[in-house]
């Protein structure tokens, strides 16, 4: 079975501060992927990353940067300098490779960010 | 190039009644996958439809379909609404059922049944 935990239900920051997204992940497969989205107030969901789990590189957008370890099974999304902008819900997502159940996304929880000015 | 859209915006239903939500995909999507948000909660995968057919249903009984046409928009039906059911309806479309690049989220259906 898929699952996505995303321990940190609500967190606030004050403007410019750093904040680290937790998200761990359990599968049996081999092959997977990993995704982080926010929503903002509006509702739509809006595609921030996508890592497969052959490829362990962090990877760094702007002032967004992501460490994915395979050993401890987490998938962390950093903020660098948060802006008010940021704030939103987060959601992290895993997705099977093939097989059954590889059409859908299964979602943590989310966690709600607030950055306050 | 727009995104996808969908239909209505909000609505009220009364418990027992069916409703219709409608979506279309971003343009040059032929995916279409449909999930439920109770407040608070991560979403929840409902179903997928590509080539008019379903190809994928999560945990949802039967009172939840759905349909694709060929333009590749999708219905999704509720029937005998029950209070549980309040939630946003998330629409998200994709090149190909098991899109590698994610898929792209509508702004959803806030549907509340009282």
């Amino acid at each position: 079975a898929q699952k996505v935990t995303q321990a940190q239900t609500e967190i606030s920051v004050v403007e410019k501060e750093d904040v680290t997204l937790d998200c761990v992940y359990e599968t049996r497969d081999t092959t997977y992927y990993l995704f982080w989205y926010k929503q903002p107030p509006s509702g739509e969901l809006v595609f921030l990353i996508r890592r497969n789990s052959f490829d362990e590189q962090n990877e760094i957008s702007g002032r967004y940067s992501w460490n994915f370890q395979k050993s401890t099974s987490s998938f962390n999304f950093t903020i660098t300098a948060s802006q008010v902008v940021d704030s939103a819900v987060y959601f992290c997502a895993l997705r099977r490779g093939s097989g059954a159940g590889s059409y859908q996304l299964t979602f943590g929880k989310g966690t709600k960010l607030s950055v306050i000015p | 190039d727009a995104g996808v859209t969908q239909s209505p915006t909000h609505l009220i239903k009364t418990r027992g009644q069916q409703v219709t939500l409608r979506c279309s995909p971003k343009s040059g999507h032929d995916t279409v996958s449909w999930y439920q948000q109770a407040l608070g909660q991560g979403p929840q995968f409902i179903f997928q439809y590509y080539e008019e057919e379903e190809r994928q249903r999560g945990n949802f009984p039967d009172r939840f379909s759905g349909h694709q046409f060929p333009n590749y928009s999708s219905e999704l039906n509720v029937n005998a609404l029950l209070l549980g059911d309040s939630a946003l309806y998330l629409c998200a479309s994709s090149l190909v059922p098991d899109s590698h690049y994610g898929y792209t989220f509508g702004s959803g259906t806030r549907l509340t049944v009282v």
